[in-house]
C-alpha cells in the first residue's frame, strides 16, 4: 500500500536555528515527490517537485533532497514567517491519469523570534 | 496569472442536505483534482478529471460525485450530508496530463455540517 510518513509531527525552533523535516515513503511507480507549505485556513502552496534519487531543489532558506526511500526539507536560519505546516506528497503512477497525490500528515513548524 | 479559485469559501449545511462546490482551474490547466482535508485524516484524494472525464477516483462513498465542463471548470457534489463530511475541500489543477507534474491548489471551501 502506498504510504507517506512525516516526522516530527511538530517542531519548534528559535529564529536562526537550522533543522530538517523528514518524509519517508513507500509507493509503487513513483512519478514525483512534492513539498507544500500550508498556512492556517489556506490551501497548500507548492514548493518543490523532486523526481529522482539524488535530486536537490532550493528556494530561499529551503532545500529539498530525495533518496530512494525518503526526502528531507532542510530549513536554514529560519525566520518567524517560515512558521507553517509543511506537507510531503508522492504522486502515484496510475496509468491513464495525471496521478493523484498521497499526502503525509504534515510537520507543523513554529519559529520563535 | 490568477490561481485556482473555489466558491463558495464557506458553507454551512444540515445533515441530509446536498451541496455543490465549484472550482475554476488556472488558465490553461486542463487537469483538475479534488481533495478532502480533515484534522484526523489529513488530505485524502477524491477524484481527478481531464477532458470532462473522470480519470481516477479515491476511496469515498458514492455520495461524493463530480464533473468537469468543457472549459475545464469542475464541480463536486455531496448528497445526503453526514456530520463526518465537515472538512476543507480543496481543488487543484495541473497543466499536464499523464506525465506527472505539480498540482496547484485553491484556497478551499470550508464545509460545516450541523
Amino acid at each position: 500500500e502506498d504510504q507517506v510518513t512525516q516526522s516530527p509531527e511538530a517542531l519548534r525552533l528559535q529564529e536562526g536555528e537550522s533543522s530538517s523535516l523528514n518524509c519517508s515513503y513507500t509507493v509503487s511507480g513513483l512519478r514525483g515527490l512534492f513539498w507544500y507549505r500550508q498556512d492556517p485556513g489556506k490551501g497548500p502552496e507548492f514548493l518543490f517537485t523532486l523526481y529522482s534519487a539524488g535530486e536537490e531543489k532550493e528556494k530561499e532558506r529551503l532545500k529539498a533532497t530525495l533518496t530512494k526511500k525518503e526526502s528531507f526539507l532542510h530549513i536554514t536560519a529560519p525566520k518567524p514567517e517560515d512558521s507553517a505546516t509543511y506537507l510531503c506528497a508522492v504522486q502515484a503512477g496510475k496509468r491513464g491519469s495525471q496521478g493523484n497525490l498521497i499526502f503525509g500528515k504534515g510537520t507543523k513548524l513554529s519559529v520563535k523570534p | 496569472k490568477a490561481g485556482v479559485t473555489q466558491t463558495p469559501r464557506y458553507l454551512i449545511k444540515t445533515r441530509g442536505q446536498q451541496v455543490t462546490l465549484s472550482c475554476s482551474p488556472i488558465s490553461g490547466h486542463r487537469s483538475v483534482s479534488w481533495y478532502q482535508q480533515t484534522p484526523g485524516q489529513g488530505l485524502q484524494f477524491l477524484f481527478e478529471y481531464f477532458s470532462e472525464t473522470q480519470r481516477n477516483k479515491g476511496n469515498f462513498p458514492g455520495r461524493f460525485s463530480g464533473r468537469q465542463f468543457s472549459n475545464s471548470r469542475s464541480e463536486m457534489n455531496v448528497s445526503t450530508l453526514e456530520l463526518g463530511d465537515s472538512a476543507l475541500y480543496l481543488c487543484a489543477s495541473s497543466q499536464n496530463y499523464g506525465t506527472g507534474g505539480a498540482w496547484k491548489f485553491g484556497p478551499g471551501t470550508r464545509l460545516t455540517v450541523l
